[in-house]
């Protein structure tokens, strides 16, 4: 059983470019959630998917986009690229109820690097 | 909104030392906590979790944490450490209440020296 997988592993942009990730979730799982990890710092919240429809975001600029395919599948899209959006992106799935074995998966990120 | 607080940013150990890092939070409302590992070169994995019930916590790997209502913390901690204990490890907190929205600290990088 395939866990979370992402693509590509590394991404090198220059500024002002425009960027799309890839997240495929766990088997399962109806629920997807992107998070920024820049350096030295703990993940940031930047969105969830849910039935293809973005159901919570975080404090990020309508730069960051995305979206859910009918197989739960994911893509981040982020415009205008800043040096600033060098980062870990990392995809995490889960089920969408909040029960007490509700647990977000996470996969192994995309590392964005902009020149 | 929600916040976390990781008080220490480096540790270093010798192995068999006990291991305690702290975890603050800041919300009015019911919450769920989880610790999470970064293993070198791994993806996030969930170490424990905390929704209700008993406030000490066991985890994977000899890991347990204590909720502290009165506090606002959640304090990681373990017995006795080994070398492969290494990684960066996060606290996170959720709102009962809302969707799944992890807000995450700024973690703390563990070295343990055999």
């Amino acid at each position: 059983d395939a866990g979370v997988t992402q693509s590509p592993t590394h991404l090198i942009k220059t500024r002002g470019q425009q960027v799309t990730l890839r997240c495929s979730p766990k088997s399962g799982h109806d629920t997807v959630s992107w998070y920024q990890q820049a350096l030295g710092q703990g993940p940031q919240f930047i969105f969830q998917y849910y039935e293809e429809e973005e159901r919570q975001r975080g404090n990020f600029p309508d730069r960051f986009s995305g979206h859910q395919f009918p197989n739960y599948s994911s893509e981040l899209n982020v415009n205008a690229l800043l040096l600033g959006d060098s980062a870990l992106y990392l995809c995490a799935s889960s089920l969408s109820d909040r029960g007490p074995h509700n647990e977000q998966f996470f996969g192994p990120g995309t590392r964005l690097t902009v020149l | 909104a929600q916040s976390v607080s990781q008080h220490n940013h480096h540790v270093i150990l010798s192995e068999a030392a006990s291991l305690e890092l702290g975890c603050n939070y800041s919300y009015g409302g019911t919450v769920n906590l989880f610790w999470y590992v970064q293993y070198p070169g791994q993806h996030l994995q969930l170490l424990l979790k905390y929704f209700s019930g008993d406030p000490l916590v066991k985890g994977i790997k000899g890991f347990e944490a204590e909720f502290i209502k009165s506090k606002f913390s959640f304090n990681l901690r373990k017995p006795s450490v080994q070398w492969s204990d290494t990684a960066e490890y996060f606290c996170a907190v959720r709102a009962y209440t809302g969707f799944q929205k992890l807000v995450f600290g700024t973690g703390t990088r563990l070295l343990v020296s055999p």
